[in-house]
């Protein structure tokens, strides 16, 4: 069964890099039928997609946040990562780490950061 | 700001029948992209409900069930019961973003 898992710090300063890792389990993320992506939800909130990669290193990302947001991939170690750059209060949220066809499919349990001087 | 708009709100006693829309227009929906529906508990991760406008992953039950026409889209879930409380949200397509509704959450009278 596959199975997402996303790490990182839960605490970042305003203007600072937010990173975070997802490692797949119960899978490669070499398939070449999906794509692996990040979403993330404010606290009370709905959901916002970020960006998705190939195993390639195709990177699609969310107009709104695209400026700031690199995605990258180690298929070697089965894992792929978000950078979120001059992160602020806003970027406060629960982020998810996520396979995609189409659909997303499955999610991992979420990670809480929270932007915080 | 979502390009997809749900109702806040539904609610049903157990048994009955509830529907949440999704709607859209010309540039998501109604351009031929498919709806995905899912459902999040409390505390939760969002679980996959319906993908394909109606088809249903193993392991969710045939309560759930969605339907797309024109720019909306409707996830309906008959003999509500209890554990249905959650929100729910769609998701599609629109201008190289994927993007989700505002979510609806479910009450169970």
């Amino acid at each position: 069964q596959l199975q997402l898992q996303e790490s990182g710090p839960g605490l970042v300063k305003p203007s600072e890099t937010l990173s975070l890792t997802c490692t797949v389990s119960g899978g490669s993320i070499s398939s070449s039928s999906y794509y692996w992506g990040w979403i993330r939800q404010p606290p009370g909130k709905g959901l916002e997609w970020i960006g998705s990669i190939y195993y390639s290193g195709s990177t699609y990302y969310n107009p709104s946040l695209k400026s700031r947001v690199t995605i990258s991939v180690d298929t070697s170690k089965n894992q792929f990562s978000l950078k979120l750059s001059s992160v602020t209060a806003a970027d406060t949220a629960v982020y998810y780490c996520v396979r995609r066809p189409e659909w997303f499919d499955p999610w991992g349990q979420g990670t809480l950061v929270t932007v915080s001087s | 700001q979502s390009v997809l708009t749900q109702p806040p709100s539904v609610s049903g006693a157990p048994g009955q029948r509830v529907t949440i829309s999704c709607t859209g227009s010309s540039s998501n929906i109604g351009a031929g992209y498919d709806v995905h529906w899912y459902q999040q508990l409390p505390g939760t991760a969002p679980k996959l409900l319906i993908y394909g406008n109606s088809n249903r992953p193993s392991g969710v039950p045939d309560r759930f069930s969605g339907s797309k026409s024109g720019t909306s889209a409707s996830l309906a879930i008959t003999g509500l019961q209890a554990e249905d409380e959650a929100d729910y949200y769609c998701q599609s397509y629109d201008s190289s973003s994927y993007v989700f509704g505002t979510g609806t959450k479910v009450t169970v009278l």
